[in-house]
């Protein structure tokens, strides 16, 4: 079974630098064709695609977020971790990660979600 | 970046038929951005309905169908049922890695 499960802080100061980390199960992330991604949603608002890293250890961002944002990979521990500087009110959102297998029936759409983390920006 | 754009809301009688769309504002909307679509209801993550144009992800009702519409991609619920009341989203690779979401559109049956 293939599970997803954000975790970091509900909480940001303004200004701070937000940690999450994704931490899936069922997959690797070795595997060809596989991706992690990070996708946001502000309340009431629409989704938001923010960054991807494949089983090649390539990343990529949305331009809107760059160079704010990295994402990372720790196979040994089965977690992707986004980190967000300089984060601001307007950062405040339900941050999702969600897997991409590219190739297949799938191809380039995000077929397992975790269930997100809400992340308020508030001093 | 490309904008991906999506009627904000429609509605649809229950039974009837309706056709959601996605489309680029850099051009046309053809398989090889591989559209996908999800449905979203309040609190949820999104769930999965539809990959690479027309391809329904697993337990997904046939009353859903996708296409490439002209120069856009589509999804079309026929029959619909009370429960499909959501709001649903594309999504659309642009290459290099890149995927860009829709603005939404929030089907209402009534």
């Amino acid at each position: 079974q293939v599970t997803l499960r954000e975790s970091g802080p509900a909480l940001v100061r303004p200004t701070q630098t937000l940690t999450l980390t994704c931490t899936f199960s069922g997959f690797s992330l070795t595997t060809r064709g596989m991706s992690l991604n990070w996708v946001r949603q502000p309340p009431g608002k629409a989704l938001e695609w923010l960054a991807r890293i494949d089983w090649e250890d390539d990343k990529y961002y949305t331009s809107s977020l760059r160079p704010r944002v990295t994402v990372s990979t720790d196979t040994s521990k089965n977690q992707v971790v986004l980190t967000l500087t300089s984060m601001q009110p307007a950062d405040t959102a339900t941050y999702y990660c969600a897997r991409i297998r590219s190739g297949g029936y799938t191809a380039e759409a995000f077929d397992v979600w975790g269930q997100g983390t809400l992340v308020t920006v508030s001093s | 970046q490309a904008v991906v754009t999506q009627e904000s809301s429609l509605s649809v009688s229950p039974g009837g038929t309706v056709t959601l769309t996605c489309g680029l504002s850099s051009g046309s909307v053809s398989t090889s951005h591989f559209p996908s679509w999800y449905q979203q209801t309040p609190g949820q993550p999104p769930r999965p309905l539809m990959f690479t144009t027309n391809s329904r992800s697993s337990g997904v009702p046939d009353r859903f169908s996708g296409s490439i519409l002209g120069n856009k991609a589509a999804l079309t619920v026929t029959g619909a049922q009370t429960e499909d009341e959501s709001d649903y989203y594309c999504v659309l690779h642009l290459g290099s890695g890149i995927s860009v979401f829709g603005g939404g559109t929030k089907l209402t049956v009534l």
